[in-house]
């Protein structure tokens, strides 16, 4: 168990419809990732957040949008919802705000959009 | 564009084989090279690598990172059925991104 937890475990949806996935991070941890992980694409960075505010962007589409609250927190909204979007969503948190240093995976989220 | 690419995709072995898992990067501001593990679903960290020609080792597994050829290999001795896991390489930044390869799926039949 790495200390992040990911809530919901799987998520089916229909097209065109709005989701959010939850993560809390490890305990201590200030910086929170998001990476998008499909058959194809393999893992994909989206998004980071550092204490509250976004450090760096990745591949993450306009739809998409990602916060961090006060108590550490995060969440990933995705609208407009498109079968393509369908992969397994994993949250990632470290001590650090660099985010090329070892990071803890959650379980993730199993996206399905139908 | 940051590139990392895995070789080969997809490997079986019998157990006690030794394999080497190969991964390649074009990071820009390469700061670090990183091996995760990844069985049913979260990935799992296995080593972390800096310097050039230096062998990180846990146990059966072991990494260096070459520099010079924008490389890094992942080398398993003895598998185990246990071994078998996607083998994720990342190439990390100095301003906080990892780029993942596409991974090599590694099965190790008893």
């Amino acid at each position: 168990d790495s200390g992040v937890t990911q809530t919901p475990k799987h998520l089916i949806t229909a097209t065109g419809q709005r989701v959010t996935l939850r993560c809390s991070p490890r305990s201590g941890d200030l910086s929170v990732y998001w990476y998008q992980q499909s058959l194809d694409q393999g893992l994909q960075f989206l998004i980071q957040y550092y204490n509250g505010e976004e450090r760096a962007k990745g591949n993450i589409l306009e739809r998409f949008s990602a916060q961090q609250f006060p108590d550490l927190h995060s969440e990933l909204n995705l609208s407009s919802l498109e079968l393509g979007d369908s992969a397994l969503y994993f949250c990632a948190s470290s001590v650090a705000p660099r985010g090329d240093e070892k990071l803890f995976f959650g379980s993730g989220t199993q996206l399905s959009v139908l | 564009e940051d590139k990392v690419v895995q070789s080969p995709l997809s490997l079986v072995v019998h157990e006690g084989d030794t394999v080497t898992l190969n991964c390649s990067y074009e990071v820009t501001n390469f700061r670090s090279l990183l091996w995760y593990k990844q069985e049913k679903k979260a990935p799992t960290f296995l080593f972390m690598l800096t310097s050039s020609g230096i062998e990180k080792k846990s146990g059966r597994l072991s990494s260096i990172l070459d520099k010079k050829e924008l490389s890094s290999i992942l080398n398993i001795t003895a598998t185990q059925t246990g071994d078998s896991a996607i083998y994720l390489c990342a190439g990390g930044t100095s301003y906080g991104k990892l780029t993942f390869g596409q991974g090599t799926i590694l099965t190790v039949h008893p």
